[in-house]
């Protein structure tokens, strides 16, 4: 079945702009994760959604950063006044319900934004 | 803080076994191990997990020891598609915490 889509793939941008990032996940996933990945770096943790609860936003590194997760479905991420040490791959990632089995479900990951800040 | 530490990198001959480490000293009793994968360019790949029992999948196998301080993932035979970097993830709850990995070569 479809995997996690994440649109738009690379997006260029200039100093001061907003972008908005987009994730579909996987259908039925009521768990969804935004990360960022900077060149040669390990995953940042920026933001979780799980179901109708408030967003785990302790990830988040300024004001500038926010999130939004339309019908428990679509979520967009959205940079404000964007900074040069935005640029990264951002990465979303959906999971099932907890089944009741060890541990935690598995995130699937999409294949990621590259945003890169002039 | 990602709560555990790994080699920054490791070779490996193909065909051989694959033994990546990780400490994570500081795990506690609800604390899920985990590993993914990252191939070049792509997002992570769920490989195994485990709590306290050895688990073993079709891709690897997981030991984590008595104490639960350490754990190692082995890739029984590994191939030169199995290059990428290897995150080892303490998960006591719905986010996972990256740190750096383990970037594994497999040579010819």
């Amino acid at each position: 079945g479809a995997g996690v889509s994440q649109s738009p793939s690379n997006k260029v941008t200039e100093k001061g702009k907003d972008v908005e990032l987009r994730c579909d996940p996987i259908s039925g996933h009521t768990a969804l994760y935004w990360y960022r990945q900077s060149l040669g770096q390990g995953l940042e943790f920026l933001i979780y959604f799980q179901g109708n609860s408030a967003p785990d936003k302790s990830g988040l590194p300024s004001d500038r950063f926010s999130a939004e997760r339309t019908g428990g479905s679509v979520s967009t991420l959205t940079i404000q006044r964007t900074q040069q040490e935005d640029s990264a791959v951002y990465l979303c990632a959906s999971s099932s319900p907890r089944s009741g089995g060890g541990g935690y479900n598995e995130q699937f990951f999409g294949p990621g934004t590259r945003l890169t800040v002039l | 803080d990602a709560k555990t530490t790994q080699p920054t990198s490791m070779d490996c001959a193909e065909g051989r076994a694959a033994n990546l480490p990780c400490n994570h000293s500081t795990i506690s009793g609800n604390e899920y191990v985990y590993w993914y994968r990252q191939i070049h360019s792509q997002g992570p790949q769920y490989i195994i997990h485990g709590l306290k029992n050895n688990e073993t999948n079709e891709m690897a196998s997981l030991i984590i020891t008595e104490d639960r301080k350490s754990s190692t993932l082995i890739l029984p035979h590994a191939t030169l598609r199995d290059t990428a970097v290897y995150y080892c993830i303490v998960r006591g709850n719905n986010d996972m915490r990256f740190g750096a990995g383990t970037r594994l070569t497999v040579k010819p």
